[in-house]
Protein backbone atom coordinates (compact mmCIF):
# COMPACT_ATOMS: atom_id res chain seq x y z
CA UNK A 1 0.00 0.00 0.00
CA UNK A 2 1.33 3.05 -0.57
CA UNK A 3 2.18 5.48 1.62
CA UNK A 4 3.44 9.19 1.89
CA UNK A 5 4.86 10.98 4.92
CA UNK A 6 6.54 14.42 5.03
CA UNK A 7 9.00 15.62 7.22
CA UNK A 8 11.00 18.33 8.41
CA UNK A 9 11.29 21.62 10.67
CA UNK A 10 8.11 22.77 11.93
CA UNK A 11 9.41 26.47 12.59
CA UNK A 12 11.55 28.10 9.72
CA UNK A 13 12.49 32.17 10.54
CA UNK A 14 11.28 34.60 8.44
CA UNK A 15 13.80 35.06 5.46
CA UNK A 16 15.28 31.64 5.69
CA UNK A 17 14.45 28.25 3.59
CA UNK A 18 11.90 25.78 4.05
CA UNK A 19 12.72 22.32 3.84
CA UNK A 20 10.55 19.42 3.71
CA UNK A 21 11.25 15.84 2.52
CA UNK A 22 8.48 13.16 1.55
CA UNK A 23 9.56 9.59 1.90
CA UNK A 24 7.73 7.26 -0.31
CA UNK A 25 6.93 3.72 0.83
CA UNK A 26 5.32 0.76 -0.62
CA UNK A 27 5.80 1.70 -4.40
CA UNK A 28 9.06 3.09 -6.28
CA UNK A 29 9.08 6.55 -6.92
CA UNK A 30 10.69 5.68 -10.34
CA UNK A 31 7.47 4.19 -11.06
CA UNK A 32 6.69 5.68 -14.83
CA UNK A 33 3.07 7.80 -15.28
CA UNK A 34 3.85 9.24 -11.85
CA UNK A 35 4.97 12.78 -10.96
CA UNK A 36 5.51 13.56 -7.56
CA UNK A 37 4.24 16.72 -5.99
CA UNK A 38 3.55 19.55 -3.30
CA UNK A 39 0.28 20.92 -2.43
CA UNK A 40 -0.17 23.72 0.78
CA UNK A 41 -3.16 24.52 2.72
CA UNK A 42 -3.10 28.01 4.81
CA UNK A 43 -5.26 27.03 7.79
CA UNK A 44 -8.79 27.54 7.16
CA UNK A 45 -8.88 28.06 3.87
CA UNK A 46 -8.42 26.37 0.27
CA UNK A 47 -5.51 24.14 -1.41
CA UNK A 48 -2.60 25.59 -3.25
CA UNK A 49 -0.43 23.59 -5.34
CA UNK A 50 3.44 24.47 -5.08
CA UNK A 51 4.81 21.70 -8.33
CA UNK A 52 5.61 18.69 -9.42
CA UNK A 53 8.46 16.60 -10.30
CA UNK A 54 9.32 13.58 -12.51
CA UNK A 55 11.50 10.57 -11.12
CA UNK A 56 13.37 12.03 -13.47
CA UNK A 57 14.42 14.94 -12.48
CA UNK A 58 11.92 17.46 -14.88
CA UNK A 59 10.15 19.68 -12.58
CA UNK A 60 7.16 22.00 -12.79
CA UNK A 61 6.26 25.27 -10.87
CA UNK A 62 2.66 26.88 -9.95
CA UNK A 63 3.96 30.34 -11.56
CA UNK A 64 2.98 32.35 -8.17
CA UNK A 65 5.65 30.44 -6.41
CA UNK A 66 8.27 29.49 -9.08
CA UNK A 67 10.92 32.18 -8.15
CA UNK A 68 11.18 31.16 -4.30
CA UNK A 69 10.88 26.56 -4.92
CA UNK A 70 12.65 24.02 -5.84
CA UNK A 71 11.90 20.33 -5.61
CA UNK A 72 13.76 17.60 -6.04
CA UNK A 73 14.02 13.85 -6.48
CA UNK A 74 16.51 11.35 -4.99
CA UNK A 75 15.65 7.99 -6.23
CA UNK A 76 18.11 5.75 -4.17
CA UNK A 77 16.54 7.23 -0.84
CA UNK A 78 12.64 6.90 -2.64
CA UNK A 79 12.06 10.01 -1.78
CA UNK A 80 11.69 13.70 -3.26
CA UNK A 81 11.85 17.13 -1.88
CA UNK A 82 10.83 20.65 -1.17
CA UNK A 83 12.56 23.92 -0.72
CA UNK A 84 10.97 27.48 -0.42
CA UNK A 85 13.37 30.45 0.14
CA UNK A 86 13.22 33.58 1.39
CA UNK A 87 9.67 32.65 3.61
CA UNK A 88 7.36 35.02 4.99
CA UNK A 89 4.31 34.65 7.65
CA UNK A 90 2.44 33.96 4.18
CA UNK A 91 4.59 30.72 3.76
CA UNK A 92 2.66 29.97 7.02
CA UNK A 93 0.66 26.67 6.12
CA UNK A 94 0.16 22.65 6.15
CA UNK A 95 2.00 21.58 3.50
CA UNK A 96 1.04 17.78 1.80
CA UNK A 97 2.79 15.80 -0.55
CA UNK A 98 1.35 13.94 -2.96
CA UNK A 99 1.50 11.45 -6.07
CA UNK A 100 0.65 13.55 -9.15
CA UNK A 101 -1.04 10.73 -11.15
CA UNK A 102 -0.07 11.86 -15.20
CA UNK A 103 -0.26 14.86 -13.55
CA UNK A 104 -3.67 15.40 -13.54
CA UNK A 105 -5.00 14.22 -10.16
CA UNK A 106 -3.41 13.48 -6.53
CA UNK A 107 -4.24 9.94 -6.05
CA UNK A 108 -2.46 9.71 -2.44
CA UNK A 109 -1.32 12.05 -0.02
CA UNK A 110 0.76 12.61 3.07
CA UNK A 111 -1.10 12.97 6.07
CA UNK A 112 0.61 16.96 5.61
CA UNK A 113 3.06 19.00 8.48
CA UNK A 114 2.50 22.26 9.16
CA UNK A 115 5.29 25.11 9.35
CA UNK A 116 5.63 28.34 10.69
CA UNK A 117 6.65 31.13 9.92
CA UNK A 118 8.29 33.26 13.02
CA UNK A 119 11.02 34.40 14.45
CA UNK B 1 -9.34 34.03 -5.87
CA UNK B 2 -9.51 30.88 -7.79
CA UNK B 3 -10.13 30.28 -11.71
CA UNK B 4 -12.60 27.46 -10.57
CA UNK B 5 -15.89 28.63 -8.67
CA UNK B 6 -17.46 26.48 -6.03
CA UNK B 7 -20.53 27.04 -3.99
CA UNK B 8 -19.17 27.78 -0.33
CA UNK B 9 -21.62 25.35 1.09
CA UNK B 10 -24.26 23.30 0.57
CA UNK B 11 -26.71 21.51 2.94
CA UNK B 12 -29.32 18.44 3.09
CA UNK B 13 -30.91 16.11 5.18
CA UNK B 14 -29.45 12.51 5.85
CA UNK B 15 -30.76 10.25 2.75
CA UNK B 16 -30.85 12.79 0.69
CA UNK B 17 -28.77 14.49 -2.54
CA UNK B 18 -26.37 17.15 -3.21
CA UNK B 19 -24.45 18.36 -5.67
CA UNK B 20 -21.41 20.68 -5.87
CA UNK B 21 -20.75 22.71 -9.30
CA UNK B 22 -17.19 23.76 -9.97
CA UNK B 23 -17.17 26.28 -12.84
CA UNK B 24 -14.40 27.11 -14.97
CA UNK B 25 -13.24 28.06 -18.28
CA UNK B 26 -11.82 26.79 -21.82
CA UNK B 27 -8.47 26.84 -20.39
CA UNK B 28 -8.96 24.43 -17.59
CA UNK B 29 -12.15 22.40 -17.24
CA UNK B 30 -12.88 23.10 -21.18
CA UNK B 31 -9.77 20.85 -21.92
CA UNK B 32 -8.63 18.83 -19.09
CA UNK B 33 -9.94 16.86 -16.20
CA UNK B 34 -11.71 17.72 -13.65
CA UNK B 35 -11.06 15.49 -10.26
CA UNK B 36 -12.78 16.22 -6.59
CA UNK B 37 -10.95 15.53 -3.44
CA UNK B 38 -12.69 15.46 -0.22
CA UNK B 39 -11.28 16.36 3.35
CA UNK B 40 -12.63 15.72 6.21
CA UNK B 41 -11.81 18.03 8.88
CA UNK B 42 -8.29 17.80 10.73
CA UNK B 43 -7.05 15.63 7.62
CA UNK B 44 -5.71 15.01 4.44
CA UNK B 45 -7.89 15.50 1.24
CA UNK B 46 -8.67 12.20 -0.78
CA UNK B 47 -9.59 11.50 -4.21
CA UNK B 48 -13.06 10.91 -5.08
CA UNK B 49 -13.57 11.45 -8.70
CA UNK B 50 -10.96 11.37 -11.39
CA UNK B 51 -11.02 11.96 -15.06
CA UNK B 52 -14.60 13.72 -14.51
CA UNK B 53 -16.45 10.70 -13.70
CA UNK B 54 -14.15 8.12 -12.48
CA UNK B 55 -13.97 6.53 -8.83
CA UNK B 56 -10.38 5.45 -7.21
CA UNK B 57 -10.88 1.73 -5.56
CA UNK B 58 -12.97 1.59 -2.32
CA UNK B 59 -14.93 4.94 -3.09
CA UNK B 60 -18.43 3.96 -2.64
CA UNK B 61 -21.08 4.47 -5.97
CA UNK B 62 -22.72 6.92 -3.88
CA UNK B 63 -19.93 9.59 -4.84
CA UNK B 64 -20.17 10.79 -8.63
CA UNK B 65 -18.95 13.40 -11.07
CA UNK B 66 -19.72 14.18 -14.67
CA UNK B 67 -18.53 17.30 -16.64
CA UNK B 68 -20.43 19.04 -19.60
CA UNK B 69 -18.02 22.21 -21.17
CA UNK B 70 -16.63 24.17 -19.18
CA UNK B 71 -18.08 22.79 -15.42
CA UNK B 72 -17.85 19.74 -12.81
CA UNK B 73 -20.02 18.50 -11.20
CA UNK B 74 -19.74 16.07 -7.54
CA UNK B 75 -23.33 14.47 -6.56
CA UNK B 76 -23.35 12.59 -3.44
CA UNK B 77 -26.64 10.41 -2.77
CA UNK B 78 -27.88 8.91 0.44
CA UNK B 79 -25.88 11.64 2.40
CA UNK B 80 -24.41 10.62 5.79
CA UNK B 81 -23.18 12.76 8.84
CA UNK B 82 -19.80 11.47 7.71
CA UNK B 83 -20.06 13.36 4.34
CA UNK B 84 -19.62 16.17 6.03
CA UNK B 85 -16.52 17.68 4.97
CA UNK B 86 -14.97 20.42 2.24
CA UNK B 87 -14.92 19.22 -1.11
CA UNK B 88 -12.35 20.79 -4.04
CA UNK B 89 -12.58 20.49 -7.51
CA UNK B 90 -9.45 20.52 -9.45
CA UNK B 91 -8.02 20.35 -12.74
CA UNK B 92 -5.23 22.46 -15.47
CA UNK B 93 -5.12 25.49 -16.17
CA UNK B 94 -3.21 25.10 -19.86
CA UNK B 95 -3.29 29.38 -19.21
CA UNK B 96 -1.59 29.77 -16.08
CA UNK B 97 0.31 26.43 -16.57
CA UNK B 98 -0.68 25.23 -12.86
CA UNK B 99 -2.75 22.50 -11.81
CA UNK B 100 -5.58 24.83 -9.76
CA UNK B 101 -8.33 24.33 -7.25
CA UNK B 102 -11.52 25.37 -6.17
CA UNK B 103 -11.69 27.51 -3.02
CA UNK B 104 -13.79 24.14 -1.56
CA UNK B 105 -17.60 23.81 -1.01
CA UNK B 106 -18.40 22.52 2.66
CA UNK B 107 -21.11 20.21 2.95
CA UNK B 108 -23.30 20.40 6.01
CA UNK B 109 -25.81 17.29 6.94
CA UNK B 110 -28.73 18.49 8.39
Amino acid sequence: QLQLQESGPGLVRPSETLSLTCTVSGDSISTTSYYWGWVRQPPGTGLEWIGSIFYSGSPFYNPSLKSRVTISVDTSKNQFSLKVRSVTAADTTVYYCARHRNAGWFDTWGQGTLVTVSS
Amino acid sequence: QSVLTQPPSVSAAPGQRVTISCSGSSSNIGNNYVSWYQQLPGTAPELLIYENNKRPSGIPDRFSGSKSGTSGTLGITGLQTGDEADYYCGTWDSSLSAYVFGAGTKVTVL
